[in-house]
């Protein structure tokens, strides 16, 4: 089956520690997303990739930094830099970066520091 | 920069009525895609519906279907002989075309459906 896949579901981390979410598609998708959500609102996009190797900040880029080495892969890591890093978090792609084709979603990681 | 405002923070509807919810937004693009996702509690994003701003037709799928005034900048979703697996947060969403980039999304309306 083609999908997304987003690992862990759920991930705990200290205050001051660094954490990298996981992100693959298997759906040959050339241009993957990153969001935030915080309860009760909207998506907010933190990173966006439309090729291997060259990604775009989003709206709230500060405090997290991404790569795009291949393109199935679009890991998220998360610093010791973002001041409220509790959140859920979902990854997308779409097909083709030129066409607006429709934003495929994997099913989010809750990431909650304490 | 594109925006899109839903103005409905939350909604209900008896189940097997029908509900519209309403999305606006503002763009000086003349080509663009508007989309509206689906958030279940499970809180996967599941596409419902797509409409290309060239396309004067209505977009359909099944029991969904949008009212799309492009010149008012207005697109509306309805649901019809809602159910109640149709309870979650909907989202609309902006896309200019070509080269889309990155999406603009609402803030959400929460449906709840009541039996």
């Amino acid at each position: 089956d083609g999908g997304i896949t987003q690992s862990p579901k759920y991930l705990f981390r200290k205050e001051g520690q660094n954490v990298t979410l996981s992100c693959e598609q298997n759906l040959n998708h050339d241009a993957m997303y990153w969001y935030r959500q915080d309860p009760g609102q909207g998506l907010r996009l933190i990173y966006y990739s439309q090729i291997v190797n060259d990604f775009q900040k989003g709206d709230i880029a500060e405090g997290y930094s991404v790569s795009r080495e291949k393109k199935e892969s679009f890991p998220l890591t998360v610093t010791s830099a973002q001041k409220n890093p509790t959140a859920f978090y979902l990854c997308a792609s779409s097909r083709d970066r030129h066409l607006s084709y429709e934003q495929y979603f994997g099913p989010g990681t809750r990431l909650t520091v304490t | 920069a594109q925006t899109v405002t839903q103005s409905q923070p939350e909604m209900s509807v008896q189940e097997a009525e029908t509900v519209t919810l309403s999305c606006t937004y503002d763009t000086s693009e003349s080509d663009y895609y508007l989309f509206w996702y689906k958030q279940p509690p499970s809180r996967q994003m599941i596409l419902v519906i797509r409409q290309e701003a060239y396309k004067q037709q209505n977009a359909t799928e099944n029991r969904f279907s949008v009212n799309f005034q492009k010149a008012a900048k207005s697109f509306s979703l309805k649901i019809s002989d809602s159910q109640l697996g149709d309870a979650a947060m909907y989202f609309c969403a902006y896309r200019r075309y070509p080269n889309a980039g990155k999406s603009t999304f609402g803030d959400g309306t929460t449906l709840t459906v009541k039996p």
